[in-house]
């Protein structure tokens, strides 16, 4: 099966400063790639995702990009700001399949 | 728009004892999900619905998880009887046609295993 791995488990950043999260797979057929905000006390949350027909997507401040030859996608957050702070975990699937394979997550905190 | 409720928020147990979670997603969503998310790492799948059919129960283990959507709305998970390990948060997930449409996570249940 698929395995995601993503690092690093704790980053901090001062306020206006950039982020960036890295996750690598293993299964060269995943294909679809979101990225989930979890705060505290809640459900993860999408903020973003990427297909493989495209190298990079961006949100305002939050982009993400994808090498397949690597298989490696991070998530980069500009301007960081305090509600930025949470725990943000990637995942890899196939389009055509059910699991979602996340990482084990990255705690972000942004100090301002 | 109302979100994904789950009840309890919160559960201690003793080991062998049993235990249930119960889920009300988001109205007209087909696709219901479990989730298990044990401290420190990413939410793993137990069980997918479509409408009240099974889509995919592959990582559930059966001799002491069961799950139910019998209306195709709600839907309760069972652990019965509980291990240790099984201290973990339990996410439910909808979404409106499954697929890769957008997942919407509740709260979660945090369930303690003692």
């Amino acid at each position: 099966g698929e395995n995601v791995e993503q690092h690093p488990s704790t980053l901090s950043v001062q306020e206006g400063d950039s982020a960036v999260i890295k996750c690598t797979y293993s299964d060269s057929a995943s294909n679809y790639f979101p990225w989930y905000k979890q705060e505290l006390g809640k459900g993860p949350q999408l903020i973003i995702d990427i297909r493989s027909n495209v190298g990079e997507k961006k949100d305002q401040r939050i982009a993400v990009t994808l090498n397949k030859t690597a298989k490696h996608f991070s998530l980069h957050i500009t301007e960081t700001q305090p509600e930025d702070s949470a725990v943000y975990f990637c995942a890899a699937t196939r389009l055509t399949g059910n699991q979602f394979y996340f990482g084990t997550g990255t705690s972000l905190t942004v100090i301002p | 728009e109302a979100g994904v409720a789950q009840s309890p928020r919160y559960k201690i147990i003793e080991k062998r004892q049993s235990v249930a979670f119960w889920c009300n997603p988001i109205s007209g969503h087909a696709t219901l999900y479990w989730y298990q998310q044990i401290l420190g790492q990413g939410p793993k799948l137990l069980i997918q619905f479509q409408n009240n059919g099974v889509v995919d129960d592959s990582q559930l283990p059966k001799d002491r998880f069961s799950a139910e959507r019998l209306k195709g709305v709600d839907s309760t998970l069972k652990i019965q009887p509980a291990k240790l390990e099984d201290s973990a948060v339990y996410l439910c997930a909808s979404s409106l046609a499954g697929g890769k449409e957008t997942q919407y996570f509740g709260p979660g249940t945090r369930l303690l295993v003692l």
